[in-house]
Order: structure tokens, then C-alpha cells, then sequence
């Protein structure tokens, strides 16, 4: 069964960083592209960052403006997002996600974690 | 960069068929997937590839995608069909993952 397991989540101050885990299992971690998804309160989905199972393709929205960086550990199993630069509108829940993609090409998400809160606040 | 549309809420009797709509620029030359989130849970994967069903998704969800238009049909809709419905696609374009606004499902 694949289980993804967030960590990390937090209170932190505006302009403060934190970094996030996700511990996974029960599947070929190694090979699975990985992303992470974040949701504001009330809000909808917003797709933050995904990586390649080997590193090849690292790819973030457009929206951070370089704030966050996604890495991945395969001997471990785990799957990181660097934040920096926090702001307000960055209060979210995030999720990780497992994906499917093909080289440059991406596609679903087809099994996601529970997520982990953020909060930036003052 | 590329945008999808979906209505913000959408009201369905028990029993009788809800189509969710996703509106975007040629998305028939897309690929397109849906979630379903329920109230405090993860999203779950609910049509890949416009028409495919994870195994664990009923028949009763089906998908189509042509056009400018990409539709997530439920028909004989349940109680426990009530919640959130996102539309998600890739776009080559700027290499960013792209999520419609997501559709609340109301069954009455």
C-alpha cells in the first residue's frame, strides 16, 4: 500500500523558513516523480513543485518566484520542500503527492498524503 | 500561462447525473485529470487521461474531453458524492501543473 507521510508543518514567523518532509513507502520510491500541492484555507489546489524520480526534471510554479526548493533523498525514502522567504498567503496545507510522468511530460497525481499545516503569522 | 475554469458550485438531486465542466483553451489537446476532495481529506484521484477510472472508482464516474471543454460525469449520484471536484492538467507550454478552481458538489 503506498503511504505518504508529511512532516514539518508549523507556525513560523513572516520572512522565516521551514523545511518539509514527506517519508514514503510501499511502492519503488526511486522511480516515482514526486510533488508537492498546497491548499490555503477555503481555497482551492495550487501545484507547488515536483521533481523526477532521478533528478532530471525539477520544475516549481512560477508563483513562488524562487522561494521554495524541492529535493529528494532515494536512500531514504523522502521527499523535502525548502521554504524561505515565508509570507502570509504562503498558510497552507501541503500535500505531497506521487505522479505520473513520462521524461518532460507530466501528467495525474495518483496517491497523495494527508497533508501538513503551515501557518505564517506574526 | 494556461487557465482552466470550473463552475464554483454545481446542485444534483439524488439519483440523477452531475456534470462537472472544465473550460480551457484547446484542452481537448490535453490531457486531463480529476480529484475529488472530500470535507478535511487529501484529494483522490478520480479520471486520469480524460476517460480512465482508478481501480476503486465506481462506473458511475465517467469522463469526456473535446475542445474547449472537459466534463467529469456522475450519474445515480450518492450522498457521498458531495465534495470538491478539481480539474488538473500539464502544461507543456510554461512546464507548470495547472488546477481548475475546483467545483463543490452539492447533492440536495
Amino acid at each position: 500500500e503506498v503511504q505518504l507521510v508529511e512532516s514539518g508543518g508549523g507556525l513560523v514567523k513572516p520572512g522565516g523558513s521551514l523545511r518539509l518532509s514527506c517519508a514514503a513507502s510501499g511502492f519503488d520510491f526511486g522511480t516515482s516523480s514526486m510533488s508537492w500541492v498546497r491548499q490555503a484555507p477555503g481555497k482551492g489546489l495550487e501545484w507547488v513543485s515536483s521533481i523526477s524520480g532521478s533528478q532530471t526534471f525539477i520544475y516549481s510554479s512560477d508563483s513562488l518566484k524562487g522561494r521554495f526548493t524541492i529535493s529528494r533523498d532515494n536512500a531514504e525514502n523522502s521527499l523535502y520542500l525548502q521554504m524561505d522567504g515565508l509570507r502570509a498567503e504562503d498558510t497552507a496545507v501541503y500535500f505531497c503527492a506521487r505522479g505520473e510522468s513520462v521524461g518532460s511530460t507530466w501528467y495525474h497525481f495518483d496517491s497523495w498524503g494527508q497533508g501538513t499545516l503551515v501557518t505564517v503569522s506574526s | 500561462s494556461y487557465v482552466l475554469t470550473q463552475p464554483p458550485s454545481l446542485s444534483v438531486a439524488p439519483g440523477e447525473t452531475a456534470r462537472i465542466i472544465c473550460g480551457g483553451e484547446n484542452i481537448g489537446t490535453k490531457s486531463v485529470h480529476w480529484y475529488q476532495q472530500k470535507a478535511g481529506q487529501a484529494p483522490v484521484l478520480v479520471m486520469y487521461y480524460d476517460r480512465d477510472r482508478p481501480s476503486g472508482i465506481p462506473e458511475r464516474f465517467s469522463g469526456s474531453n473535446s475542445g474547449n471543454t472537459a466534463t467529469l460525469s456522475v450519474t445515480r449520484v450518492e450522498a457521498g458524492d458531495e465534495a470538491d471536484y478539481y480539474c488538473q492538467v500539464w502544461d507543456t507550454t510554461s512546464d507548470q501543473y495547472v488546477f481548475g478552481g475546483g467545483t463543490k458538489v452539492i447533492v440536495l
